[in-house]
């Protein structure tokens, strides 16, 4: 079965402590691999889409890779306004999106 | 340009009543999804729309649910009867093509009592 799990489910860092997310994925035939960031009562907002292994884009303080079984959020010195649910997502057959549970993420000036 | 748009943001109903909610668009995208997450789950699929056309309604849990988008604009999901497992946030999204990432309106949130 397709699946997509987050990690951690929340993160706690101080302000310019660079950290890591994790989205493990299980789906055949990947039609594209996407992140958002979700702020208290918005809808989610895109931030990328990544196609293939080795693809990586990168927003200010934001960069998300790409392997076979794993994509990567990294969040680089990050500052209080980055603080905010992000969720992950794949697109396999059809084109609706499958969404992992989040990892909240808390900066602390 | 403007986002996704959805009201009611809040709605509060008995079990056994009927709720609509309602999304439009942004101007122009064709493809219109409805999603929700309920207390404690992720954000589940239910449907999509191409233009007025249902091109994909797995996700829709049961008859209860019914949803439209007459004239290929904005869409409505109503609830009828609503039951407690119901309660959660209903979220709309639009995309230009089908390839784009999508936009979210910024949800309903239903609450069943």
């Amino acid at each position: 079965e397709d699946q997509v799990t987050q990690s951690p489910e929340a993160l706690r860092l101080q302000e310019g402590e660079s950290s890591s997310l994790n989205c493990s994925y299980t789906v055949s035939g990947l039609r594209g691999l996407f992140w958002y960031r979700q702020d208290p009562g918005k809808g989610p907002e895109f931030l990328f889409t990544l196609y293939s292994a080795g693809e990586e884009k990168e927003k200010e303080r934001l960069k998300a890779t790409l392997t076979k079984k794993e994509s990567f959020l990294h969040i680089t010195a990050p500052k209080p306004e980055d603080s905010a649910t992000y969720l992950c997502a794949f697109k396999a057959a059809g084109n609706k999106l499958t969404f992992g549970g989040g990892t909240r993420v808390l900066v602390k000036p | 340009e403007a986002g996704v748009t959805q009201f009611p943001s809040h709605s509060v109903i008995e079990k056994g009543q009927t709720v609509t909610l309602r999304c439009d668009p942004i101007s122009g995208h064709d493809n219109l999804y409805w999603y929700r997450r309920v207390m404690g789950k992720e954000i589940k699929f239910l449907l999509h729309f191409v233009k007025e056309s249902k091109q994909d309604e797995s996700g829709m849990p049961n008859n209860r649910f019914l949803a439209e988008r007459t004239g290929g604009t904005y869409s409505t999901l109503k609830v009828q009867p609503a039951e407690l497992e119901d309660s959660g946030v209903y979220f709309c999204a639009s995309s230009q093509d089908r390839n784009y990432g999508y936009t979210f309106g910024s949800g309903t949130r239903l609450t069943v009592v």
